[in-house]
């Protein structure tokens, strides 16, 4: 079975600085994907950015990018320009490709933005 | 944009109550998931349907069950609530596997307080 952990239970970053999230992952599979998913207060989970293996290009979606080390099965997330609407729950997922029903998440990163 | 929406956001119930939490979505998803999602846990998946009558345990299904009779709406049944069921629950969508992208997308939430 695949885990996904996340060391960071906690992280803070000052308003306009770069922060990076980090995310590790346990698989015997060649393909799937990875995500990064957002959860502000309002609880709704948002999805922020998606990786898949079988790309070695970086994804990046403005502000946030990733840094994908597949052989060390590291799945960063780093977010630039930090804003206070950043500040959330991040969530690092990943979906295995031969399952639907296979998507396992890590336990969280509580961010704070500080002004 | 799509749509996965949760009839109730927060519900109080007792002990020993049957409980619906109904999931509606708007895209024409063959699947549809419940996750329980409690602090330092991340989301953890209860059942999981990949079309209409179908259906698959998730890793942690005691004590509920599932509902699928149309393609849109996947209800998660609690026969008799307890205490331990009090968490927020998460209902989402995706389309199938094979599909570009592959995004599992999220409703709001549902907080259950069992007393």
């Amino acid at each position: 079975a695949q885990t996904v952990t996340q060391s960071q239970p906690e992280m803070s970053v000052q308003e306009a600085e770069t922060v990076t999230l980090s995310c590790t992952y346990d698989t015997s599979e060649s393909d799937y994907y990875l995500f990064w998913y957002k959860q502000p207060p309002s609880r709704q989970m948002i999805l922020v950015i998606r990786q898949e293996a079988y790309k070695q290009q970086n994804a990046t979606e403005n502000r946030f990018s990733v840094n994908f080390q597949k052989a060390a099965k590291s799945f960063s997330l780093k977010i630039s320009d930090s804003q206070l609407g950043d500040a959330a729950m991040y969530f690092c997922a990943y979906r295995s490709f031969g399952s639907a029903r296979q998507l396992t998440f890590g336990s969280g990163t509580q961010l704070t933005v500080l002004p | 944009d799509v749509k996965v929406t949760q009839s109730s956001r927060y519900l109080v119930k007792r002990t020993g109550e049957k409980v619906f939490l109904e999931c509606v979505q708007d895209m024409d998803h063959e699947n549809m998931f419940w996750y329980r999602q409690d602090p330092g846990l991340g989301l953890r998946l209860i059942y999981f349907s990949y079309d209409v009558k179908m259906k698959e345990k998730g890793d942690i299904p005691e004590g509920y069950s599932v509902s699928r009779e149309k393609k849109e709406r996947f209800s998660l049944i609690l026969e008799s609530a307890s205490t331990n069921q009090t968490s927020m629950y998460l209902c989402a969508s995706s389309p199938p596997i094979d599909r570009v992208g592959n995004t599992i997308y999220f409703g709001e939430g549902s907080w259950l307080t069992v007393v």
